[in-house]
């Protein structure tokens, strides 16, 4: 089936610098694509979303674009700080009649080093 | 607000025994409740979905006489995993979507089942 997947396994950046995780996705008829971070034993927590007819939302110290030409979204941290250190994992929202599913990518592991 | 519990947080049970998780939305009526698994390094399965009332509806490949999803109220549903052996060891993650137009779902901090 279609699923959502991410460029890149690991991801490790200086402390203060700016990180960019990637994901691509193979289903046009989402609604929403949401970034998740998990930290080691916890449960995701939700970060930014951006609907299928957007581009570009911010947040705080986050940014999220969506290209939706290539099917590519990324999320972009600025200053990453130690705290970053988690897996972030992007999801996509499929509407089905009254059903709505999230679909999540494979993750990627932000390393903030010192 | 939003908050969603899970207990316990960690289970050690024998093989062939049962555990039962529980998953609660604290501070909201959540119409629909979903059960993830998560294996390590590895991303969340959707295992199945529960509305209040209803028979759970069961991902392709996941058991339901395996895996027993209860979502009898608006705040609690419990996920009972029967005979369970080695392989079921796993993370177990709940989440809680409120009703209305709203996609938001909220997770729970999980539940680790170590199987021995």
């Amino acid at each position: 089936g279609e699923s959502v997947g991410l460029h890149l396994p690991t991801l490790s950046v200086q402390e203060g610098d700016n990180s960019i995780i990637n994901c691509a996705y193979s289903n046009s008829a989402s609604d929403y694509f949401i970034w998740y971070k998990q930290e080691s034993g916890k449960g995701p927590q939700f970060i930014i979303d951006i609907r299928s007819n957007m581009d570009k939302r911010q947040g705080q110290r986050v940014t999220v674009l969506l290209n939706k030409t290539v099917k590519h979204l990324s999320l972009q941290i600025a200053a990453t700080q130690p705290g970053d250190s988690a897996v972030y994992f992007c999801a996509e929202l499929i509407s089905s009649g009254s059903a709505r599913q999230l679909t999540f990518g494979s993750g990627t592991q932000l390393t903030v080093l010192p | 607000g939003a908050v969603v519990s899970q207990h316990p947080s960690w289970v050690i049970c024998k093989s062939g025994t049962s555990v039962k998780i529980e998953c609660r939305s604290l501070d909201f009526q959540a119409t629909t409740m979903f059960w993830y698994r998560q294996f390590p390094k590895q991303s969340l399965m959707l295992m199945a979905t529960s509305n209040e009332g209803s028979k759970a509806t069961y991902e392709q490949g996941v058991e339901k006489d395996k895996f027993l999803i209860n979502h009898a109220s608006l705040t609690l549903s419990t996920l009972t995993v029967t005979s369970a052996h080695p392989e079921d060891s796993s993370f177990y993650i709940c989440s809680a979507r409120p009703g209305g137009p709203f996609y938001e779902q909220y997770f729970g901090p999980g539940t680790r089942l170590t199987v021995t």
